[in-house]
């Protein structure tokens, strides 16, 4: 099994930041198959990132993915109030899926 | 539009059964690998199963032996079956899809069902 660990496990910014979360696995991920989500209290997550750097349908450009093999970043540039909530990460290249601790990004 | 709908939650004592299950709309579940996941009381995301496209099934350590995926085609709806429930079950279960074929990641939630393990 693949383990995903996220940090930091909080990150605090003001609005117009740019936020950097990090995704590191304990074995390179299989064909670039690493994805991400947000997620809302008292909501179902919401793909945002898919194949690494693959933006979902209508997710704002200000959302970056990047990286490989085992260290991957989600970079959010102008925070906005909107995007206060936790993210995860997630790797699908193997028959058992595996979804980091998160991360949540507080004002 | 596609909508994944998730019903079937409730309380339920230590070593009892539930079923779960996840109606779907918009799309077929024999073309998609169909998930569950599931999240505990403030805390993170844990996947659960997968059935294929082909039927073949995958599940989390911490349930093999315990709870089966299954889908009923002609009613384009997925199961969980789960049994020998313990505590740390315990969780909100959300069925989950890609847009995409043969792809693992999750763009289509439904909205969850709460399972309580409890006496």
């Amino acid at each position: 099994e693949i383990v995903l660990t996220q940090s930091p496990g909080t990150l605090s910014l003001s609005p117009g930041e740019r936020a950097t979360l990090s995704c590191r696995a304990s074995q390179s991920v299989s064909s670039s198959f690493l994805a991400w989500y947000q997620q809302k209290p008292g909501q179902a997550p919401r793909l945002l990132i898919s194949g690494i750097s693959n933006r979902a349908t209508g997710i704002s450009d200000r959302f970056t993915g990047s990286g490989s093999e085992t260290d991957f970043t989600l970079t959010i540039n102008r925070v906005e109030p909107d995007d206060f909530a936790v993210y995860y990460c997630q790797q699908y290249g193997t028959s058992v899926y595996t979804f980091g601790q998160g991360t949540k990004l507080e004002i | 539009e596609v909508q994944l709908v998730d019903s079937g939650g409730g309380l339920v004592q230590p070593g009892g059964s539930l079923r779960l299950s996840c109606a779907v709309s918009g799309l077929t579940v024999s073309t998609k690998y169909m998930n569950w996941v599931r999240q505990a009381p403030g805390q993170g995301l844990e996947w659960v199963a997968v059935i294929y496209g082909g039927g073949g099934t995958y599940y989390t350590d911490s349930v093999k032996g315990r709870f089966i995926i299954s889908r009923d085609i002609s009613k384009n709806t997925v199961y969980l079956q789960m049994n020998s429930l313990r505590p740390e079950d315990t969780a909100v279960y959300y069925c989950a899809t890609s847009d995409q074929s043969y792809r693992g990641y999750f763009a289509y939630w439904g909205q969850g069902t709460l399972v309580t393990v409890s006496s």
